[in-house]
């Protein structure tokens, strides 16, 4: 069964500090992992995925099969980068995501 | 960038009626396109997949009669909640897929369904 956890649902940082939101999965084959972040009171956006291997708004994450982790890291937070955070997987020919619970992330001036 | 649109923003009805939620993707067609619900600060929980010309596929738990799911064409999929109660008030959110291999999905800004 594909399954993604996410094990913090809030996560409060200072701005200009590192920050990290966790995401392990569990999925038998090979998965497709992405992030999608919802501002408030937008909609929810693809941040970035796994096999695009590129920095977003200075966020990064590396897919680690051995950890079957998908952690998303931005060295310096930004006040903006306040928003809610899914982690989410699909495998390989499936068609629908599985979301994790979602981050809350508060960036404190 | 793809665009997906959700028609009404919010809605509320009484019990016992039936409300129609369209989601309608703008500048591609979407072969695919799923239904999501989203409970207060909770996840997102996917209600179904919907295929373009062909019967929508229903997660667990989810009554076909009661949430019916229309994709007559590869723009638009509707959601008709039937005979509405309370406990299905909640925010409703559609996404579409734009071609066969993609795995990325473009979301609505979602509906809003109050049952009073």
């Amino acid at each position: 069964a594909q399954r993604v956890t996410q094990p913090e649902k809030l996560l409060s940082v200072f701005k200009g500090a590192p920050v990290e939101l966790k995401c392990n999965y569990s999925y038998s084959g090979s998965p497709e992992l992405f992030w999608y972040v919802q501002y408030s009171r937008q909609r929810l956006q693809l941040l970035l995925r796994h096999i695009s291997r590129e920095s977003i708004k200075g966020f990064t994450a590396d897919l680690n099969k051995g950890e079957t982790s998908f952690h998303l890291k931005k060295p310096f937070a930004q006040e903006e980068d306040s928003a809610m955070y899914y982690c989410a997987l699909t495998g390989q020919g499936a068609q629908k995501l599985v979301f994790g619970q979602g981050t809350r992330l508060t960036i404190n001036p | 960038g793809a665009v997906v649109s959700q028609h009404p923003s919010r809605v509320i009805c009484k019990s016992g009626t039936s409300v129609k939620i369209e989601c309608r993707s703008l500048d591609f067609q979407a072969t695919t396109m799923f239904w999501y619900r989203q409970f207060p600060k909770q996840s997102l929980m996917l209600m179904a997949t919907s295929n373009e010309g062909s019967k929508a596929t229903y997660e667990q738990g989810v009554e076909k009669d009661k949430f019916l799911i229309n994709h007559a064409s590869l723009t638009l999929s509707t959601l008709t909640v039937t005979s509405a109660h309370p406990e299905d008030s909640s925010f409703y959110i559609c996404s579409a897929r734009d071609r066969q291999g993609s795995a990325e999905q473009y979301f609505g800004p979602g509906t809003r369904l109050t049952v009073t």
